[in-house]
C-alpha cells in the first residue's frame, strides 16, 4: 500500500523565519511527488517533481526531490502571514489509476 | 473562466437520508476524482473516474456511489449507509495526458445532523 508521511503536523513560526517542510513516501512504481498548499478551500498546485536533485523555485518557495532517500522537502524562506496554511504533498503511481495517495499536511502557521 | 465547481458549499442533512454532492468542471479534462477531507488528516479518495461511464473504488467507497453519464459531471452521492459522513468533500479533475495534476473544486462541508 502506498504511504505518505508529512512532518512536522504542524508549526507555528514568525514572520521573516524559513522553514522545511518534509514529505516522505513509500510507493511502488513511483512517477511524480506534487505539492499543494491548502488556505481555506480547494488545494492549490506548487510543484510537481519527478527528478532527483533538481531544484524548483517559485518566489520564496523551493522545493526538491530524493528519490534515492524516498523524500521531498519544501522551503519557504522569509514567511509572510499569507504563507499559513496547510501543505499536502502527495506521490502518484505508474500504472492504469494513477491516483494520488496524499499525506496528511503540516499546517503552517505564520505569526506577524 | 475555467475551473471546476462544487455545489453547494455547505450540506445539512439528518441521518438517514441520501445526500448529493454536485461537481463540474468546464477544463475538458477526462479523469475526475472525490476526496474526503477529515480533521487533521489527508484527503483521502474515495471514487474516481477516468473516462466517461467509467468510474473505480478509491481507498474509501464503502457508503458513497458515483456516476459520469457526461464528461463534465461527477456527482457523489453519500448514502445512509456511510457511518460517519460529516467531512469536507474536494473534487478533483486532472488532463492526465503526461503527469497527474490535480485540480480542485472549492469544496462542500456536509454536516449530518
Amino acid at each position: 500500500e502506498d504511504k505518505v508521511v508529512q512532518s512536522p503536523l504542524s508549526l507555528v513560526v514568525h514572520e521573516g523565519d524559513t522553514v522545511t517542510l518534509n514529505c516522505s513516501y513509500e510507493v511502488t512504481n513511483f512517477r511524480s511527488l506534487l505539492w499543494y498548499k491548502q488556505e481555506k478551500k480547494a488545494p492549490t498546485f506548487l510543484f510537481m517533481l519527478t527528478s532527483s536533485g533538481i531544484e524548483k523555485k517559485s518566489g520564496r518557495l523551493s522545493s526538491i526531490l530524493d528519490k534515492k532517500e524516498l523524500f521531498s522537502i519544501l522551503n519557504i524562506t522569509a514567511t509572510q502571514t499569507g504563507d499559513s496554511a496547510i501543505y499536502l504533498c502527495a506521490v502518484e503511481a505508474e500504472g492504469s489509476a494513477r491516483q494520488l495517495t496524499f499525506g496528511s499536511g503540516t499546517q503552517l502557521t505564520v505569526l506577524p | 473562466d475555467g475551473g471546476i465547481t462544487q455545489s453547494p458549499k455547505y450540506l445539512f442533512r439528518k441521518e438517514g437520508q441520501n445526500v448529493t454532492l454536485s461537481c463540474e468542471q468546464n477544463l475538458n479534462h477526462d479523469a475526475m476524482y472525490w476526496y474526503r477531507q477529515d480533521p487533521g488528516q489527508g484527503l483521502r479518495l474515495i471514487y474516481y473516474s477516468q473516462i466517461v461511464n467509467d468510474f473505480q473504488k478509491g481507498d474509501i467507497a464503502e457508503g458513497y456511489s458515483v456516476s459520469r453519464e457526461k464528461k463534465e459531471s461527477f456527482p457523489l452521492t453519500v448514502t445512509s449507509a456511510q457511518k460517519n459522513p460529516t467531512a469536507f468533500y474536494l473534487c478533483a479533475s486532472s488532463d492526465r495526458a503526461f503527469y497527474n495534476e490535480q485540480f480542485f473544486g472549492p469544496g462542500t462541508r456536509l454536516t449530518v445532523l
